[in-house]
């Protein structure tokens, strides 16, 4: 089955802890995406990417880093900059042509204390 | 700038009981409006894409409708497992990115 698969599905860590959260998908899609949601909120979009080995902010960068080694994965890390990394972080990807519609993998809810 | 302002925040019907979500939107050269849907603590999942003004989809109790500055989603006799999150997002210019709204809470009840 294709799809995008995000794990672990919860997280938790201590203040000034750097964390890892990874995102896989076999759609074979070149675009990949990292959208950060808090409670009652909408959707906010941290990193995407179009093409391997290159990626680009989006409108809440900071604190935040990304890599884009292989076309399958696009792995998220929240650093110890983020002032308030609690959230749910949703992982998607599409296609470069065609509708553009995004998939979302299931998401990893990350808290820290 | 993009925006995407949905309502109301959240609706409560009851099973059977038909309504309407609103998007609206402004944006420099729509390139695409789409609706998901999303279920607590889950990933959003896809429902619709629309192009142009007058477009419709339908898609079981479900019908989406787009025009110049907004879309609907109309649900028909709705049913409790239509509770959920419903999201509308935009798509500008040449972009990928995906600009989206805050999103409509609905709870059907029994």
């Amino acid at each position: 089955d294709g799809g995008i698969t995000q794990s672990p599905k919860y997280l938790f860590r201590k203040e000034g802890q750097n964390v890892t959260l990874s995102c896989e998908q076999n759609l074979n899609h070149d675009a990949m995406y990292w959208y950060r949601q808090d409670p009652g909120q909408g959707l906010r979009l941290i990193y995407y990417s179009q093409i391997v080995n290159d990626f680009q902010k989006g409108d809440i960068a900071e604190g935040y880093s990304v890599s884009r080694e292989k076309k399958e994965s696009f792995p998220l890390t929240v650093t110890s900059a983020q002032k308030n990394p609690t959230a749910f972080y949703l992982c998607a990807s599409s296609t470069q042509t065609s509708s553009y519609e995004q998939y979302f993998g299931p998401g990893t809810r990350l808290t820290v204390t | 700038e993009d925006q995407v302002t949905q309502s109301p925040e959240a609706l409560r019907l009851q099973e059977g009981e038909s309504s309407s979500l609103n998007c609206s939107y402004t944006v420099s050269g729509l390139r695409g409006l789409f609706w998901y849907r999303q279920d607590p603590g889950k990933g959003p999942e896809f429902l619709f894409t629309l192009y142009s003004a007058g477009e419709e989809k339908e898609k079981e109790r479900l019908k989406a409708t787009l025009t110049k500055k907004e879309s609907f989603l109309h649900i028909t006799a709705p049913k409790p497992e239509d509770s959920a999150t419903y999201l509308c997002a935009v798509r500008a210019n040449a972009g990928n990115m995906l600009t989206f709204g805050g999103g409509t809470r609905l709870m059907v009840k029994p």
